[in-house]
């Protein structure tokens, strides 16, 4: 079955720094890779989609690829700030409508 | 828009009592999910709807029920707690399948066995 690892289960990265998680997964590549933020005592929130076809998608100081050849996806956050500390989570497709994710990587910004 | 509601925020069940977790969207979303979440662990899928009246099994369905009589409800049931149950409980939508979109999280139920 798929299985789906986030490297880092913590990171930590000074303000201004860019910081990097990882998302390996294992079989057949995905359609599509999410990214989700999750903050202490609250739900997941979506902040981005990569489909299988595209290479890199943007969205503010928000940065993800996605290499089919190597399995993985890399979430990339520029200019980092303390805000930006929260649980990161990587999810992808199973067969249908079911949604796997990781661990998730729980990220430390310090001013 | 409230998006995905959850009642209670934090329960403390004994062992052996029974529960439901409430979870109601305001979204029209036809897609509906049960998650649990334990420490250090991702999201593991218990239940998920396609629309009301469909149901079907996720990962790990064992010591839960769930019924989906409306668009907008999706309860989960505990019948007999376990302390093997003990974990956050988190509903999600979406629109359709999840290939398309994204989910949208309510902010978890946090339930204790004791």
């Amino acid at each position: 079955s798929q299985k789906i690892e986030q490297n880092s289960e913590a990171l930590n990265i000074q303000e201004g720094k860019t910081a990097t998680l990882t998302c390996n997964y294992t079989n057949y590549s995905p359609a599509y890779l999410q990214w989700y933020r999750q903050d202490p005592g609250r739900g997941p929130v979506f902040l981005l989609l990569i489909r299988e076809n595209e290479k890199e998608k943007r969205k503010e100081r928000l940065k993800v690829t996605f290499d089919t050849t190597l399995k993985q996806s890399l979430f990339h956050i520029t200019a980092s700030q303390p805000a930006d500390s929260a649980t990161y989570l990587c999810a992808l497709n199973q067969a249908g409508t079911a949604l796997i994710f990781g661990k998730g990587t729980t990220l430390s910004v310090s001013s | 828009n409230a998006g995905v509601t959850q009642t209670p925020k934090f329960r403390i069940l004994k062992i052996g009592q029974s529960m439901t977790l409430q979870c109601t969207q305001d979204m029209n979303h036809n897609y509906m999910y049960w998650y649990r979440q334990d420490p250090g662990m991702g999201l593991k899928l218990i239940y998920y709807s396609v629309g009301a009246g469909i149901t079907d099994k996720g990962e790990v369905p064992n010591g839960y029920n769930v019924s989906r009589s409306t668009t907008e409800d999706f309860p989960l049931r505990l019948e007999l707690a376990a302390p093997s149950q003990t974990s956050v409980y988190f509903c999600a939508s979406n629109d359709r399948d999840a290939m398309d979109q994204p989910q949208h999280f309510g902010d978890g139920t946090r339930l204790s066995i004791l």
